[in-house]
């Protein structure tokens, strides 16, 4: 069984500076782990995944997240926030062979002026 | 292509009614899936179906029923609605490995969402 933490549950960052949302994971197997981002009344939309090709991945957006199997983490960051990446974001890990995701509990980014 | 869609966007229902869900995707995906969203825990599933025909419990099934209608369509009922079924909750699905038996990455692609209130 997998299952994810996100720490912080809300972020605030100044335009410009950078993003970090943290996410650690549990997975008896290497799992594949996707950052999601959801934007007010509106459903998820995938940021970026990891699915054991390069640990640096890049997303949409100007997002991005290392995957550390030794510290079973998969960081999301952008080196300078906007006022459009006001949002919640959830982290989510999966089998390979599941059928299911397993999410964290989300953190919502505020970006200040 | 629409992707996943959901109706109705908003309900409100009293407690004791019945009410269905529908969720309709056109990605010719195998794989169907409800959740509900709760603030500060995430998505939580209720049930999915893994293929057309099949359909399987989740993380929070009690008080739902599902039906694979065919492979485009997953409908989720409340037959007796509760104030604690107040939510959001979301379709989504996911394709089918691919060609060399790889994994596409599991991602799933969600619908805009269906805001429930039960009074």
């Amino acid at each position: 069984a997998q299952s994810v933490t996100q720490l912080g549950s809300h972020v605030s960052v100044s335009e410009g500076a950078l993003v970090l949302l943290r996410c650690n994971y549990s997975s008896s197997v290497p799992p594949y782990l996707f950052w999601y981002v959801q934007y007010p009344n509106q459903g998820l939309q995938l940021l970026l995944k990891y699915t054991s090709a390069a640990t640096l991945v890049k997303g949409i957006n100007g997002f991005e997240a290392e995957f550390k199997k030794s510290e079973t983490s998969f960081h999301l960051t952008k080196p300078s926030a906007h006022m459009s990446d006001a949002a919640e974001y959830f982290c989510a890990v999966s089998d390979p062979d599941d059928y299911k995701l397993s999410f964290g509990a989300g953190t919502t980014v505020t970006v200040r002026a | 292509n629409a992707g996943v869609t959901q109706t109705p966007k908003f309900q409100v229902l009293k407690t004791g009614q019945s009410m269905t869900l529908q969720c309709a995707q056109d990605m010719n995906h195998n794989s169907m899936y409800w959740y509900r969203q709760d603030p500060g825990m995430g998505l939580r599933l209720i049930y999915y179906s893994a293929s057309e025909g099949t359909t399987d419990k989740g993380e929070v099934p009690n008080g739902y029923n599902v039906s694979r209608l065919n492979k485009r369509e997953f409908s989720l009922r409340l037959e007796s609605a509760a104030p604690s079924q107040t939510s959001v909750y979301f379709c989504a699905s996911r394709g089918q490995p691919g060609l060399a038996g790889a994994f596409y990455g599991n991602e799933q692609f969600f619908g805009p969402g269906t805001r429930l209130t039960v009074l």
